[in-house]
């Protein structure tokens, strides 16, 4: 079955350090891959997206991603964290060929002043 | 562009009422609507899919009766929680998307609903 694991549910760390916040998926062949930050109160707003190509991809706000195929992976990073980074951090899985999007439980990051 | 809406951005109703939350795609056709819901604290659980001029596909346990969705134009798409109850309210998110290869889906800001 398809899924996805984001294995911390919850993360925190001291403004200006760096940030890996981890996704895996379980899936036959390459997914569509998005992380997606959401503010208490607020929507989804999109950090980045992977299709295809460069397995590094480069995102808003700072944030970078890296697809590992050979580990069904696809973690979040951020080399120096802000104290606006605090959010809860969503990992999805949009299976090619499909609509549906799979989300993961999601990260939720508390930086520390 | 791919900005997606939905209105009211929060709602307040008393038992037993209908409540008629609105998702519209502003600068795109959306050829699919999807709706969430989000309880405090954990992720998004997919309520329905639906195509525009198509009934809504609903998930497994999601009570059709319950929650009506409509998508009756390009843009637009309703959920209507009938006889809310108080174990209704929750966040409310639709997402939407146009016909590409990618089928990305682009969320809205979510409605907030609270039942007394």
């Amino acid at each position: 079955a398809q899924s996805v694991t984001q294995p911390d549910i919850h993360i925190t760390v001291s403004e200006g350090a760096s940030l890996e916040l981890r996704c895996n998926y379980s899936y036959g062949a390459t997914p569509y891959l998005f992380w997606y930050v959401q503010s208490p109160g607020q929507g989804l707003q999109l950090l980045l997206k992977y299709f295809s190509g460069d397995t590094l991809v480069q995102g808003i706000k700072g944030f970078e991603a890296e697809f590992k195929r050979s580990q069904s992976s696809f973690n979040l990073r951020k080399p120096s964290v802000h104290w606006s980074d605090a959010a809860e951090y969503f990992c999805a899985v949009g299976p090619s060929g499909t609509y549906k999007y799979i989300f993961g439980t999601g990260t939720r990051l508390k930086v520390l002043a | 562009g791919a900005v997606v809406s939905q209105h009211p951005s929060w709602v307040i109703c008393k038992s037993g009422t209908s409540v008629k939350i609105e998702c519209r795609s502003l600068d795109f056709q959306a050829t699919t609507m999807f709706w969430y819901r989000q309880f405090p604290k954990q992720s998004l659980m997919l309520m329905a899919t639906s195509n525009e001029g198509s009934k809504a596909t609903y998930e497994q346990g999601v009570e059709k009766d319950k929650f009506l969705i409509n998508h009756a134009s390009l843009t637009l798409s309703t959920l209507t929680v009938t006889s809310a109850h108080p174990e209704d309210s929750s966040f409310y998110i639709c997402s939407a998307s146009e016909r590409s290869s990618y089928n990305e889906q682009f969320f809205g800001p979510g409605t907030r609903l609270t039942v007394l």
